[in-house]
């Protein structure tokens, strides 16, 4: 089972710059979210989806966007890419029951 | 609005010594909790969750934690650590109801285990 799947590994842009986190689940849950990991911050949620076509807010969405089209994919998106943002951005899954989330390998991104 | 709050951000402690590590979280609605383990350069893998029924949990690796209701915490602990339990542990409530996609985390322990 491939679980929870993220790429890119590393990524380096420039300030400005857009690119798209790209997240895959093959375990058909309802439940998908994306957090950042920053040094002695935890975890902290960017945004999250309850479905396919159904997403909101978390406690940091500013400078992201999601979209969520079909039940396994849930693409972060850095529309203008800043030094903040700095991280590293952890994708997870979690079926609509009391389950455990699911988290991917993590993508480390840094913004100059 | 719920929080998590781990009590200590790192425990240094010796191999084959007991080892318990605090959490406590505030919610106005009834909670799930977990407690999750990350090890160096990777993601992170549940140790052991709370749902209902008894207050005593049994996780993976040794690991126990106890859910106190009236003291809203629900402490890790091991009789006896391993030098590969060296990790960053976090403590994590997901909710339900209208708010069943979030998980809310502590910022973490880190965990040292010195021979």
């Amino acid at each position: 089972n491939a679980g929870v799947t993220q790429t890119p590994k590393f990524q380096v842009l420039k300030t400005g710059q857009s690119m798209t986190l790209q997240c895959a689940q093959d375990m058909n849950h309802e439940y998908m979210s994306w957090y950042r990991q920053d040094p002695g911050m935890g975890l902290r949620l960017i945004h999250y989806s309850v479905g396919a076509g159904i997403t909101d807010q978390g406690e940091v969405p500013n400078g992201y966007n999601v979209s969520r089209s079909t039940t396994e994919d849930f693409p972060l998106r850095l529309l203008s890419a800043a030094p903040s943002q700095t991280s590293v951005y952890f994708c997870a899954s979690r079926d609509r029951g009391a389950g455990e989330l699911f988290f991917g390998e993590g993508s480390r991104l840094t913004v100059l | 609005a719920q929080s998590v709050t781990q009590l200590d951000s790192q425990v240094p402690v010796f191999e084959e010594a007991p080892v318990e590590l605090r959490c406590n979280y505030s919610s106005s609605v009834s909670v799930y909790l977990f407690w999750y383990v990350q090890y160096p350069n990777q993601g992170l893998q549940l140790l052991l969750k709370y749902l209902s029924g008894s207050t005593l949990v049994k996780g993976i690796n040794g690991f126990e934690a106890e859910f106190n209701k009236s003291q809203t915490s629900f402490h890790l602990r091991k009789p006896s650590v391993h030098i590969s339990d060296t990790a960053e542990y976090f403590c994590a409530v997901s909710h339900f109801g209208a708010n069943a996609g979030k998980s809310t985390f502590g910022d973490g322990t880190t965990l040292t285990v010195k021979p």
